[in-house]
């Protein structure tokens, strides 16, 4: 029969808004977080960090926000164009066992509308 | 910078059949990933080497998948005998996690198709 595959979150925005991705990590002893970019086709490319003595950072029409206190990131694009369209992960780092682990969260689709 | 390169793009074969998947990381970068990336799991860590060595195979589904990194510029995931439950696309990663501030650069992956 039919798998069930994974259901994405959606966010529909309409060209030129602004768009607000959210994610909630699960480790406080997380200390670095990265969001990438995943369009159709290709591998995940990195937007935008931020370390974990930071609340915020802005990088070209981006911006992360970090909430260490509810464990909460947030990533923001200004004006949004179709070239923005898709799926966004956020990913957090941290030492375990002597290496920097790294965990990846399910993603959310973007979907802008011309 | 070439970026991280995968070989082959795309891989179609019979369940039963050997398949090897090739990666070669940036220049410099001394961490390699594996993931394979599903509708039903997302992105999952098969393995993780740095130095060449491997640091966490956690994430390896079962003995049927092994994986190598004979030189910091070359790095293989085989699975033996595939399965249709692998297909997949499958990425490799790598980047320099020596310290704590630095992130992964994904290649373009192997989607692989078992039938």
């Amino acid at each position: 029969g039919e798998s069930v595959g994974l259901h994405l979150p959606t966010l529909s925005v309409q060209e030129g808004d602004n768009s607000i991705i959210n994610c909630a990590y699960s480790n406080s002893a997380s200390d670095y977080f990265i969001w990438y970019k995943q369009e159709s086709g290709k591998g995940p490319q990195f937007i935008i960090d931020i370390r974990s003595n930071m609340d915020k950072r802005q990088g070209q029409r981006v911006t992360v926000l970090l909430n260490k206190t509810v464990k909460h990131l947030s990533l923001q694009i200004a004006a949004t164009q179709p070239g923005d369209s898709a799926v966004y992960f956020c990913a957090e780092k941290r030492n375990s066992g002597g290496y920097q682990k790294v965990t990846f969260g399910t993603g959310t689709k973007l979907q802008v509308i011309p | 910078d070439a970026g991280v390169i995968q070989s082959p793009r795309h891989e179609v074969t019979e369940m039963g059949q050997e398949v090897t998947l090739r990666c070669k990381p940036i220049s410099g970068h001394n961490s390699l990933f594996w993931y394979r990336q599903t509708m039903m799991r997302g992105l999952e860590l098969l393995i993780y080497f740095n130095n060449n060595v491997p640091i966490d195979d956690s994430g390896m589904p079962e003995d049927r998948f092994s994986a190598k990194m004979p030189n910091a510029s070359f790095s293989t995931l085989k699975i033996q005998p595939s399965e249709p439950r692998d297909s997949a696309v499958y990425f490799c990663a790598s980047g320099r996690l020596a310290t704590s501030t630095d992130t992964q650069y994904f290649g373009p992956g192997t989607r692989l198709t078992v039938l």
